[in-house]
């Protein structure tokens, strides 16, 4: 089975505090994601990484950033937390073989005050 | 621009009726296309998909869904919901975007089912 592991459930920040949301896989897969999920909105793809120190933006990038050091580990940077990035953030990884499917974390519940 | 469409943003059914969670697609090429549950706080649980071959395909906990290239649609449907459906569902399409292959989400469909 594939597992995908979140930091946290849930987590609470001060606007303005850095807030680190990690996502860890158990096996060697090469491309791992980052949305966030609103309501109405579904999820929107914020980053995605096919590869060690590589990187893209998605569709909202803006306000965010990502590392990725180790092949297993991807993390999801707000520089500067504001209310507007209290949301839902769910990691996702996906399996080499071109079959698009990916597979979900938990989720992270941020909540910025 | 690809996108993906669910029109119903709620649905109600009761236990035991029959329920189709309507998806539209906009994609140039022949999608790879998905269907994700998520239940209340949780990540999102993979359903089914399709890729090529039999426009029906069957997923997890007895769901369906039929792939209509003439209408862009990839509907899903049960025969018999039970109350332990009800959650969050959620269409999404593959695509290229740069260098890589991604999805595309719907902005999903909440079912609660009554008893």
């Amino acid at each position: 089975d594939v597992k995908v592991t979140q930091s946290s459930r849930y987590l609470v920040k001060r606007t303005g505090e850095k807030v680190f949301l990690e996502c860890v896989q158990d096996m060697d897969h090469e491309n791992m994601f980052w949305y966030r999920q609103d309501p109405g909105l579904g999820l929107r793809l914020i980053y995605f990484s096919y590869d060690v120190k590589m990187k893209e933006k998605g569709d909202i990038p803006e306000g965010y950033s990502v590392s990725r050091e180790k092949k297993e580990r991807f993390s999801l940077i707000l520089e500067s937390a504001s209310t507007n990035q209290t949301s839902m953030y769910l990691c996702a990884i996906r399996l080499a073989g071109g079959t698009d499917t990916q597979y979900f974390g938990p989720g992270t519940r941020l909540t910025v005050l | 621009a690809q996108s993906v469409t669910q029109p119903d943003i709620h649905i109600t059914v009761s236990e035991g009726a029959s329920l189709e969670l309507r998806c539209n697609y906009s994609y140039g090429a022949t999608p790879y296309l998905f269907w994700y549950v998520q239940s209340p706080g949780q990540g999102l649980q993979l359903l089914l998909k399709y890729f090529s071959g039999d426009t029906l395909v069957q997923g997890i906990k007895g769901f369906e869904a039929e792939f209509k290239r003439s209408q862009s649609s990839f509907n899903l449907r049960k025969p018999s919901v039970h109350w332990s459906d009800a959650a969050e569902y959620f269409c999404a399409v593959g695509v290229r975007s740069g260098s890589a292959r991604q999805l595309t989400f719907g902005s999903g469909t909440q079912l609660t089912v009554l008893p």
